[in-house]
């Protein structure tokens, strides 16, 4: 059974960094693309970006309104994947999530809460 | 990048009456499209993907169509267990969410 469990969220205040992982379990890692996703308290999901696999280049995208502070990571060998996100603002407070395959593989975690607050 | 326009963004309605949410892409996505079920607290859960292909383990009340850039979720018979908020999703390229729809019980 695929498992994706999120930890590293807490509170930071506006300017820090955080850095976020995914253990996963009970599928191929290596072999997967991996995304982040993001949700703020009462709002909708917001796509972060995604990592590929080893054999695609480890490429990554970001949605284009994110890119410069969030940078995603992977380690096959600790089935983990990250989500690093630099000089935080107060409107990056959300459940963050981390999802793996698309259509029927679609799987999520449970997410981890950031919030970025003085 | 794709964007996926979903409407209604709230709706309230009677148990057993039938709900109907679309979801309209900018472009052409086939059939890379999920629609996903969400309470409080919780990740989103899939019932749809494909398109149309129910989830194992969802009711059959539940049904998806479409392809192209128009598609259709649709609740038969709204149970109380249903209140949520649903959101489709695009895989066609990178990931786009719609803005999502709230159902509650009249």
């Amino acid at each position: 059974e695929v498992h994706l469990v999120e930890s590293g969220g807490g509170l930071v205040q506006p300017g820090g960094s955080l850095k976020l992982s995914c253990a996963a379990s009970g599928f191929t890692f290596s072999g997967s693309t991996m995304h982040w996703v993001r949700q703020p308290s009462g709002k909708g999901l917001e796509w972060v970006g995604r990592i590929r696999s080893k054999a695609n280049s480890y490429a990554t995208a970001y949605a284009a309104s994110l890119k410069g502070r969030f940078t995603i990571s992977r380690d096959d060998l600790k089935n983990t994947a990250y989500l690093q996100i630099n000089s935080l603002k107060t409107e990056d407070t959300a459940v963050y999530y981390c999802t793996r395959g698309v259509g029927g593989d679609a799987r999520w975690g449970q997410g981890t809460l950031v919030s970025v607050s003085s | 990048d794709i964007q996926m326009t979903q409407s209604p963004s709230s709706l309230s309605a009677s148990v057993g009456d039938g709900v109907t949410i679309t979801c309209q892409a900018s472009q052409d996505i086939s059939n890379y499209l999920n629609w996903y079920q969400q309470k409080p607290g919780k990740a989103p859960k899939l019932l749809i993907h494909d398109a149309s292909n129910l989830e194992t383990g969802v009711p059959s009340r539940f049904r998806g169509s479409g392809s192209g850039t128009y598609f259709t979720f649709t609740i038969s018979s709204l149970q109380p267990e249903d209140v949520a908020t649903y959101y489709c999703q695009q895989y066609g390229d990178l990931f786009t969410f719609g803005g999502g729809t709230k159902v509650e019980i009249k």
